[in-house]
């Protein structure tokens, strides 16, 4: 079974440092992989996808995320986080994009 | 340009009442999927559905009935709601099943049962 872990819950960084959220995966194959955002009161937004090629992808809104097979890791990451970067955190893992196994989540408190 | 749009945004029930979440797209989108979503889990998939008239279950299918009679509706049932229902719900839906056809989510459906 696939599975998803967020080991942070909540992530507290001061604004214009760098972010970088963890998410580790459980997936027999090759897996189909998502970082989505949901802000307050919201659905939730796809930043980035990654099911080939490339193991660093861009996505929206200025951010990245690094796949790494050895370590079952598909890492996100910011340079320099806005206020507006306050928001919630999904990782997700499937075979396919609309069957989705999504992480707890990890919320992201931006200080001024 | 809708989206996903879900109705109601909020909704208060006692135990044992019925009631049905609406999800509508206007992408013409194959794919729906129903999902819950509760603080630490993540979002579970509950039922999705391929396609006008094809439907399946997800992870945490049980208490919930999905129809798809039409490609823009996928409605979700609650047949007798129970306080671990309280929760909120996302529709999403997108183009095909494959990587490169992500989801696009409704804003949500907030569900307290009483």
């Amino acid at each position: 079974a696939q599975s998803v872990t967020q080991p942070d819950i909540h992530i507290t960084v001061s604004e214009g440092a760098s972010l970088e959220l963890r998410c580790n995966y459980s997936y027999g194959a090759t897996p189909y992989l998502f970082w989505y955002v949901q802000s307050p009161g919201q659905g939730l937004q796809l930043l980035l996808k990654y099911f080939s090629g490339d193991t660093l992808v861009q996505g929206i809104k200025g951010f990245e995320a690094e796949f790494k097979r050895s370590q079952s890791s598909f890492n996100l990451r910011k340079p320099s986080v806005h206020w507006s970067d306050a928001a919630e955190y999904f990782c997700a893992v499937g075979p396919q994009g609309n069957k989705l196994t999504f992480g707890g989540g990890t919320r992201v408190l931006v200080k001024p | 340009n809708a989206g996903v749009t879900q109705t109601p945004k909020f909704q208060v029930l006692k135990t044992g009442q019925s009631m049905t979440l609406q999800c509508a797209q206007d992408m013409n989108h194959e794919y729906m999927s129903w999902y819950r979503q509760d603080p630490g889990m993540g979002l579970r998939l509950i039922h999705y559905s391929v396609g006008a008239g094809i439907t399946d279950q997800g992870e945490v299918p049980n208490g919930y009935n999905v129809s798809r009679s039409t490609t823009e509706d996928f409605p979700l049932r609650l047949l007798s709601a129970a306080p671990s229902q309280t929760s909120v719900y996302f529709c999403a839906s997108s183009r095909g099943q494959g990587g490169n056809q992500p989801q696009h989510f409704g804003d949500g459906t907030r569900l307290s049962i009483l």
